[in-house]
């Protein structure tokens, strides 16, 4: 079992729909939550990071952290063609000294106009 | 501009030539790490560097060096590169955990 899971989709949406995307982890340890977004063709870039559990809105996102269900959402309003990449959970502990990022596999989104 | 730079972007070679694929960053990071990201497995880590000539195995180490004689540098090197190497590699540096920045990726095959 991998200790991050995440559908890897594709999702493919209209313009304008809220996207839900999860994550289910195993390990309890994991302190830190993140996603990332991910562009054709470039580097992941941080999108949101969360430390406990409960809500984090940003603009149009919201990350949100169940650390009893070990379940994490990220949430899109009004969706935008330009939202259309790969989005990757993370996840990190502190182990040997440093945060150890885990990753989950992405889901491939696709908002289409 | 804070950034990571990563040079070859692409990269087609065969079987046991030799390779490295240079990372870079100006942001004065002590931590940087390499991934490579295959499809429905996600960014694993080959290797990190906590600092100057610190250097440890990620999850997926077999087959790769890196070094680490300067802090803004942290090459990967493949020796003897086989063909399941042929994959999209991402060098990162990191501040804080909120602060990590990948590079543009460079992708790699091995014929």
């Amino acid at each position: 079992q991998k200790e991050v899971e995440q559908d890897p989709g594709p999702l493919s949406v209209p313009e304008g729909a809220i996207v839900s995307l999860n994550c289910t982890y195993s390990n309890s340890a994991f302190q830190y939550f993140m996603w990332y977004r991910q562009y054709s063709r470039k580097g992941p870039e941080l999108l949101m990071y969360t430390y406990s559990s409960g809500n984090k809105e940003d603009g149009r996102f919201t990350a949100q952290v169940d650390k009893s269900s070990k379940y994490i959402s990220l949430f899109i309003r009004d969706s935008q063609p330009s939202d259309s990449a790969t989005y990757l959970c993370a996840m990190s502990m502190f182990s040997g000294g440093y945060n150890k990022l885990i990753f989950g596999a992405g889901t491939r989104l696709a908002v289409h106009p | 501009e804070a950034q990571v730079t990563q040079n070859p972007r692409y990269l087609i070679t065969v079987t046991g030539k030799k390779l490295t694929v240079t990372c870079s960053q100006n942001m004065n990071h002590e931590y940087m790490s390499w991934y490579r990201q295959d499809p429905g497995l996600g960014l694993r880590q080959i290797y990190y560097s906590m600092n100057v000539e610190v250097t440890d195995k990620g999850d997926v180490p077999e087959g790769y060096k890196v070094s680490r004689k300067e802090k803004r540098n942290f090459p990967l090197i493949l020796e003897s590169p086989s063909p399941n190497q042929t994959s999209l590699y991402f060098c990162a540096s990191r501040g804080t955990i909120s602060e990590q920045f990948f590079g543009p990726g460079t992708r790699l095959t091995v014929l």
